[in-house]
């Protein structure tokens, strides 16, 4: 069974922090992404992946790095937490597609990370 | 424009109902279509993907798409309360493969 964890559900974090978000599939996926999803937004991509120490900048990386030094984890960090961050952040991962293939995304159960 | 169009809603249907949810798209190229389901506090999880010109069934599902017109459909037959969810479309970009371009998703409320 495709699985794709995430290591909490629910994060309080202060201003100023360092932030680590942790993702792990266990489905030898070689895409892993970070999205970000705010009311009346939608899904924003942050980064996404497609092999290990491999990145790419989404539509608002600004604020976020990753990390990825294993196949199955993806990192998403803060380095300086702030008020806007405050969100809902998935973690999902695919199988390599070229283009225009039709591998779906497979999301972890997100995580709700609220910076005050 | 945004490459992939959903309408926001809400869409209210009343049990037993059909809902049509509809997504457009800009991309010429792009060659299959998924449909996500997401309740609301949870992550999305796919229920339909499509990559062939007209019609594909799954249950009380029906996903269309048409090329041509550059429209992709998802049908829901015999709504019930807990089909109420937002639905969100999705393309392969087709020059980055793996990264999907997600609509803005259309909340779906099925009436009792």
């Amino acid at each position: 069974d495709v699985k794709v964890t995430q290591s909490s559900r629910y994060l309080v974090k202060r201003t100023g922090e360092k932030v680590f978000l942790e993702c792990v599939q266990d489905m030898d996926h070689e895409n892993m992404f970070w999205y970000r999803q705010d009311p009346g937004l939608g899904l924003r991509l942050i980064y996404f992946s497609y092999d290990v120490k491999m990145k790419e900048k989404g539509d608002i990386p600004e604020g976020y790095s990753v990390s990825r030094e294993k196949k199955e984890r993806f990192s998403l960090i803060l380095e300086s937490a702030s008020t806007n961050q405050t969100s809902m952040y998935l973690c999902a991962s695919s199988l390599w597609g070229v283009a225009g293939g039709y591998y779906e995304q497979y999301f972890g159960p997100g995580t709700r990370l609220t910076v005050t | 424009q945004k490459e992939v169009e959903q309408n926001s809603g809400p869409l209210s249907v009343p049990e037993g109902a059909i809902a049509s949810l509809n997504c457009t798209y800009s991309d010429r190229g792009s060659q299959s279509f998924f449909w996500y389901r997401q309740y609301s506090g949870k992550s999305p999880e796919l229920i339909m993907f499509i990559y062939s010109n007209g019609d594909k069934e799954d249950g009380r599902f029906t996903a269309q798409l048409n090329k041509a017109s550059q429209y992709v459909s998802l049908l829901i037959r015999d709504s019930q309360p807990s089909d109420s969810a937002t639905y969100l479309c999705a393309a392969p970009s087709y020059n980055q493969g793996g990264k999907l371009i997600f609509g803005q998703g259309t909340e779906l409320s099925v009436k009792p």
